[in-house]
């Protein structure tokens, strides 16, 4: 059975760098044509893409965030980290990560139940 | 840069055939996906490569390409399909992917 979830900070001051951590199980990011992506939504708004990172640790980001966005990934842990730099109120969303696979033609078929992050001073 | 156009909004009554297209702003077009997201809810795969069904999906939901276009048709609608519907293709050349706009359905 394929979970994710994702946690991290509620609350975040702007400029600051939000970290979150997307924690699965049921897959294993070693694994040949699997993938975890980031995605956020804003209340009240649509769904935007963030970036993604694959099992051979090739790595796509928006070019929309202009580089303020960094995934990594533990296998050890099992776990995927996004890093988002100088946080703006714009930033405010809740944020999920997906697993996508190459079976899938990288569909994001298991999500997250997502986070609600708050850029507020 | 990468877009997809979707309709804000679409109307249906009960057992009519819904249609939400995404069209996407160049060619080469890639494979899409569609999203089920109800109030509250994340999202839920409907649709991948344009027109394969994900599994525990019912049969009336469907998708289709066409040119640029990618269309999910939902036949027979029922109120539980009352939600915003989402498609994410990549650019061209598989760099990044990108949500449309999403498309609230409404059930009348």
């Amino acid at each position: 059975q394929v979970t994710l979830k994702e946690s991290g900070p509620t609350l975040v001051t702007p400029t600051q760098t939000l970290t979150l951590t997307c924690s699965f199980s049921g897959f294993s990011l070693n694994s040949f044509g699997v993938s975890v992506g980031w995605i956020r939504q804003p209340p009240g708004k649509a769904l935007e893409w963030l970036g993604v990172i694959f099992w051979d640790d090739d790595k796509r980001h928006s070019p929309s965030l202009k580089n303020r966005v960094t995934i990594t990934k533990d296998t050890s842990k099992d776990q995927v980290v996004l890093t988002l730099t100088n946080v703006d109120p714009l930033d405010t969303a809740t944020y999920y990560c997906a697993h996508a696979g190459a079976e899938n033609d990288w569909g994001l078929d298991y999500w997250g139940q997502g986070t609600l992050v708050t850029v507020s001073s | 840069s990468h877009e997809l156009t979707q309709p804000p909004s679409v109307s249906v009554s009960p057992g009519q055939t819904a249609t939400i297209t995404c069209s996407a702003d160049a060619l080469p077009k890639q494979y899409a996906s569609w999203y089920q997201q109800r109030p509250g809810q994340a999202p839920v795969l409907v649709i991948y490569k344009d027109s394969e069904r994900s599994s525990g999906i019912p049969e009336r939901f469907s998708g289709s390409s066409s040119g640029t276009t990618v269309t999910l048709t939902i036949s027979g609608v029922q109120a539980e399909d009352e939600a915003e519907y989402y498609c994410l293709s990549a650019d061209s050349s598989n760099s990044y992917w990108v949500f449309g706009g999403g498309t609230k359905l409404t059930v009348l």
